[in-house]
């Protein structure tokens, strides 16, 4: 079956610039949660969205928004960007509500955004 | 804010030898995770323990949970150069936490 699918794998935006990055869960996962990814700080999590709605938001500015549709895709948007907003950006999808045995999270390859 | 420290940071080992990597917290989680993520690539989830106590094994990987659910740890038998990579913890908090939070991670390389 077809893995979780990030688009774009690259991009590079000058500071003060919006970006959007897509994620298309697996098929019939209706979790997905996106995570941050840099040298220094490791894997820091974003915000989780189960059937549309968020239920949890990491301690990130308000500058990084995100959205899930009823298809389950799912977009973040960082605004007015910074160049420590310089990046991965993991996408992860799981089945389940829960984080029990069985419920398996698939993460993407990942977007690089770089920040000039 | 959980916080999950991972030990050592970096590790080069000859291939055939054996290492051991830490996961430690002060906070309980209900379970942890451990992902192997290559360069380029996302993490992909190797083991899940949920029981304080817990050994999993996975060919040449033993994971432990620690008796009080605060610990874990990976111990790889006669490494391999395939086994090079970054290895993470993560875990969640409680019952009805939906974050998954991260240690940093160790490099691991094997060499030939």
């Amino acid at each position: 079956k077809a893995g979780v699918t990030q688009t774009p794998r690259y991009l590079i935006k000058t500071r003060g610039q919006q970006v959007t990055l897509s994620c298309s869960p697996i098929s019939g996962h209706r979790s997905v949660s996106w995570y941050q990814q840099t040298p220094g700080q490791g894997l820091q999590f974003l915000f989780e969205y189960f059937s549309e709605t968020q239920r949890n938001k990491g301690n990130f500015p308000g500058r990084f928004s995100g959205r899930q549709f009823s298809n389950s895709r799912s977009e973040m948007n960082v605004s007015t960007l910074e160049l420590g907003d310089s990046a991965l950006y993991l996408c992860a999808s799981k089945k389940g509500a829960d984080h029990y045995s069985g419920n398996t999270i698939y993460f993407g390859e990942g977007s690089w955004l770089t920040v000039v | 804010t959980q916080l999950l420290e991972q030990s050592p940071q970096f590790l080069s080992i000859q291939e055939g030898e054996n290492l051991t990597v830490y996961c430690n917290s002060s906070s309980v989680f209900s379970s942890l995770q451990w992902y192997r993520q290559e360069p380029g690539e996302g993490p992909v989830l190797l083991v899940t323990v949920v029981t304080g106590g817990e050994v999993k094994k996975l060919k040449r990987l033993t994971f432990q949970f620690g008796d009080a659910r605060k610990d874990s740890s990976l111990h790889i038998t006669a490494a391999q150069p395939g086994d090079t990579g970054l290895y993470l913890c993560a875990g969640y908090s409680g019952a009805g936490s939906y974050q998954l939070t991260f240690g940093k991670g160790t490099k691991l390389s094997v060499i030939p």
